[in-house]
């Protein structure tokens, strides 16, 4: 069973460019969620999709959005983005909202300079 | 604020002996309580949970206790092998069904 796959695994992108970041989850998995990790911070929810709908939202700028498709793949999007977006954006998986165990993918590695 | 406070970065433990992993929580509405591993490179991986109603659920080497009055909860690892140096994070859902995580403690096993 293949698991949560995300591409590219790393990014290099300029101040004020935008980005894109894609997320297969597993076979069957219907709710996709989006963290970012950072050395500070540790990891924060950035948003929730379940059936093509945003279901929950962190506390993120508007500058992060996501979309889910009909087959359940996802994709996020930083617009103009700044240096302190540079991060690991790891997507993860389940076969409903409110099914804690996630799958997570291994990431993307976004450096913005 | 943070909901979810794991106060120490970096633990080291010898091999073969026990690894505590200490988390502490703020919300009281917490009702379900999740660890995750994480290696370098790779997506964190689901250890183990726990349910308010419990104090205690083992898996293996793996167990987790939680103290709901001192809002606090442990895993233990016993015995720790190399294989578990990693970081692990405490999780918990909140009423929005959005997992908070700490900020992860990072685990070293000695030879």
């Amino acid at each position: 069973k293949a698991g949560v796959t995300q591409t590219p695994r790393y990014l290099i992108k300029t101040r004020g460019q935008q980005v894109t970041l894609s997320c297969s989850p597993i076979s069957g998995h219907r709710s996709v969620s989006w963290y970012q990790q950072t050395p500070g911070q540790g990891l924060q929810f950035l948003f929730e999709y379940f059936s093509e709908t945003q279901r929950n939202k962190g506390n993120f700028p508007g500058r992060f959005s996501g979309r889910q498709f009909s087959n359940s793949r996802s994709e996020m999007n930083v617009s103009t983005l700044e240096l302190g977006d540079s991060a690991l954006y790891l997507c993860a998986s389940s076969p409903e909202p409110a099914d804690y165990g996630y799958t997570f993918g291994s990431g993307t590695r976004l450096t913005v300079v | 604020d943070q909901q979810v406070k794991q106060n120490s970065p970096s633990l080291s433990v010898q091999e073969g002996r026990i690894s505590i992993l200490n988390c502490d929580y703020t919300n009281s509405m917490f009702d379900y309580f999740l660890w995750y591993k994480k290696y370098p490179a790779e997506g964190p991986t689901f250890l183990i949970s726990i349910s308010s109603i419990k104090d205690k659920n083992e898996d293996g080497r793996f167990t987790v206790f939680l103290n709901k009055s001192a809002k606090h909860l442990s895993l233990h690892i016993v015995p720790s092998q190399p294989g578990d140096s990693a970081v692990y994070f405490c999780a918990a859902p909140n009423r929005d069904d959005k997992i908070i995580f700490g900020k992860g403690t990072r685990l070293h096993i000695l030879p």
